[in-house]
């Protein structure tokens, strides 16, 4: 069965400190891949997404993510970050599959930044 | 102002008593999704829709249900609630299955 794994569940960084999440999927076909973001009572937002062609894409508030096929990975970075960037990350893929389109989320990654 | 809005944003209820949370979008997508948020669990979807009157079932569907008689409009519906339905719910759209979904605000539901 298709998944997806975030494999850090709580990270705790200082301000500046760089930040890279780890998201993997299992799932050999096409795919569209996402990161979202969830801040402290509020809903999920995009903050960044890849279809197809340069594999580094970047999205709002400084993050981006690299798509790396080989190793099924869509890892999130942010060089310096904020302590607004406390939120809980989440990356999705979007596969066809079985004559449908699945939509598949990862258990997601609680960042809290330290001011 | 584009937007997916639900109703309530907060349930509490008792095990039985039949529910339904409204979700509706003003933005013409043709795709809708219903999730269910636990901790530790990430976002679980239960129901989806690609078009008026075409649903199909996700992951956790049991004990749900849904209908789409309008684009706009995508009610979960829950007959018989019971206490581990207790979650938040999220409703989502996008103007095609592909594409990134714009979520509505929530909703916290607790059945006792």
């Amino acid at each position: 069965a298709q998944s997806v794994s975030q494999h850090n569940h709580h990270v705790i960084l200082s301000e500046a400190a760089s930040l890279e999440l780890g998201c993997n999927y299992s799932y050999g076909g096409t795919v569209n891949l996402f990161w979202y973001v969830q801040y402290p009572g509020q809903h999920l937002q995009l903050l960044l997404k890849y279809f197809s062609g340069d594999p580094l894409v970047k999205g709002i508030k400084g993050f981006e993510a690299e798509f790396i096929k080989s190793k099924f990975s869509f890892n999130l970075r942010k060089p310096s970050v904020q302590w607004s960037d406390t939120a809980e990350y989440f990356c999705a893929v979007n596969a066809f599959t079985s004559g449908t389109y699945k939509y598949i989320f990862g258990t997601g990654t609680r960042l809290k930044v330290l001011a | 102002e584009a937007q997916v809005t639900q109703n309530p944003r907060y349930l509490i209820t008792v095990t039985g008593k039949k529910l339904t949370v409204t979700c509706s979008q003003n933005m013409n997508h043709e795709y809708m999704s219903w999730y269910r948020q636990d901790p530790g669990l990430g976002l679980r979807q239960i129901y989806y829709s690609m078009n008026v009157e075409v649903t199909d079932k996700g992951d956790v569907p049991e004990g749900y249900k849904v209908s789409r008689k309008e684009k706009r409009n995508f009610p979960l519906i829950l007959e018989s609630p019971s206490p581990n339905q207790t979650s938040l719910y999220f409703c989502a759209s996008s103007n095609d299955r592909g594409y990134e979904q714009y979520f509505g605000p929530g909703t916290r539901l607790t059945v006792t």
